[in-house]
């Protein structure tokens, strides 16, 4: 199965500052990686597919990118509304893996 | 609008079996393929497996090749997650999730608590 190693597992962060959150394939995946945001009590909702396609609605600050294996997360100027948690799935092989997650929080 | 609606919350004791139902709206529910994923308490998200709504099929992740049945009710745009013989870990809350090529839309999730 591919893992996925992702980092930070936490992250304080400050309103309108810079905020990027790592995933690390464990093998090639190509562009098959989704980014998904989780508020409290809410299910996930899909963010980022193939990468770097941002999904219906959600705002430009948020932005994917791939280098490698290595998939980052952006969120270029950091809302309220965006604390949660975060998490990154590959979709290039079944079973399908999702990283740790990373919990969002303000400072 | 698309919709995937689960059923209530759920409490058991150990040894129990249950049966969660995501009901999918909006959209021709054989046209995407159900998938699973749990997540327990204050934990990330643990995938599960997927069910082929065209062939009924399932497949199970290796951690959920016990106890754990995918099944349909294609006629009511319905899929079930069926646990036999309860375990204390089996508390979390489980998802259903329409799949096109990602988790494109997500159920509301269903608690499950498990405990004597």
């Amino acid at each position: 199965d591919i893992q996925m190693t992702q980092s930070p597992a936490s992250l304080s962060a400050s309103l309108e500052e810079i905020v990027t959150i790592t995933c690390q394939a464990s093998q090639d995946i190509g562009n098959w990686l989704a980014w998904y945001q989780q508020k409290p009590g809410k299910s996930p909702q899909l963010l980022i597919y193939d990468a770097t396609s941002l999904a219906d609605g959600v705002p430009s600050r948020f932005s994917g990118s791939r280098s490698g294996t290595q998939y980052s997360l952006k969120i270029s100027r950091l809302q309220v509304e965006d604390i949660g948690s975060y998490y990154c799935q590959q979709a290039h092989s079944n079973p399908w893996t999702f990283g740790g997650g990373t919990k969002l929080e303000l400072k | 609008q698309i919709q995937l609606v689960q059923s209530g919350p759920e409490l058991k004791k150990p040894g129990e079996s249950l049966k969660i139902s995501c009901k999918a709206s909006g959209y021709t529910f054989t046209d995407y393929a159900m998938q699973w994923v749990k997540q327990a308490p204050g934990k990330g998200l643990q995938y599960m497996g997927w069910i082929n709504t065209q062939t009924g099929k399932p497949t199970y992740a290796d951690d959920f090749k016990e106890r754990f049945v995918f099944s349909l009710e294609t006629s009511a745009s319905t899929a079930y997650l069926q646990i036999n013989n309860l375990k204390n870990e089996d508390t979390a809350t489980y998802f259903c999730a329409r799949y096109d090529y990602y988790f494109d839309y997500w159920g509301q999730g269903v608690m499950v608590t498990v405990s004597s």
